[in-house]
């Protein structure tokens, strides 16, 4: 069975604090996203990667950075938690042959106090 | 970034309740995607169509590619209570190009 596995289901932080987000994904896929969903807003992408070592800005990039250093592993750094980055972050994976085809993890929930 | 217009927000219906809903954009799109979220859990893939007119069915549900390419409907027929969730509608411009993501449908069925 397919998976994506997102490291933490609930994350409690206090402001100014680094946190990381990990994400690994079994598919061998190439694509992996990092999104956040909050209320009526739905999914808004913060960064992408098509490959190992290489990202992308999303729509909201600001205040998050990214890693891709193997294939099956993107983590989303948040560097200076704040209280407006309390959210779900998802994330997720596809192939490039369809890349509409989005696999996602559980998703973490982060509270920054 | 752009989002899709999505509507309803959220549908209050009774337990074999048929449910429509839509989303529409100024953009035209390649494919169209629909996603279902369950509580606690991240969207998964209902449907996906590829073709303007395209009708697609999974089970109760049927999905519908618009013939301007600017829109996509998703039908449930027969409502459960395990149809809970939120769904959620996406455009994409061309196969490996990132998803325009509605707001999402929130469904409740009343007890």
């Amino acid at each position: 069975d397919v998976k994506v596995t997102q490291s933490s289901r609930y994350l409690v932080k206090r402001t100014g604090e680094k946190v990381f987000l990990e994400c690994v994904q079994d598919m061998d896929h190439e694509n992996m996203f990092w999104y956040r969903q909050d209320p009526g807003l739905g999914l808004r992408l913060i960064y992408f990667s098509y490959d190992v070592k290489m990202k992308e800005k999303g729509d909201i990039p600001e205040g998050y950075s990214v890693s891709r250093e193997k294939k099956e592993r993107f983590s989303l750094i948040l560097e200076s938690a704040s209280t407006n980055q309390t959210s779900m972050y998802l994330c997720a994976s596809s192939s490039p042959e369809e890349g509409g085809k989005l696999f996602f993890g559980s998703g973490t929930q982060l509270s920054v106090l | 970034g752009q989002q899709l217009n999505q509507s309803p927000q959220s549908m209050f219906i009774q337990e074999g309740e048929d449910v429509s809903m839509n989303c529409t954009s100024s953009s035209i799109f390649n494919t169209w995607l629909w996603y279902k979220q369950d509580p606690g859990e991240g969207p998964v893939l209902l449907i996906a169509l590829y073709k303007a007119g395209e009708l697609t069915s999974n089970g109760r549900l049927t999905a519908q590619f618009g013939i301007t390419r600017k829109d996509s409907f998703l039908n449930i027929s027969a409502s459960i209570p395990s149809d809970v969730g939120i769904y959620f509608c996406a455009g994409q411009l061309s196969s490996n190009y990132q998803l325009i993501w509605g707001a999402g449908t929130k469904l409740i069925i009343k007890p």
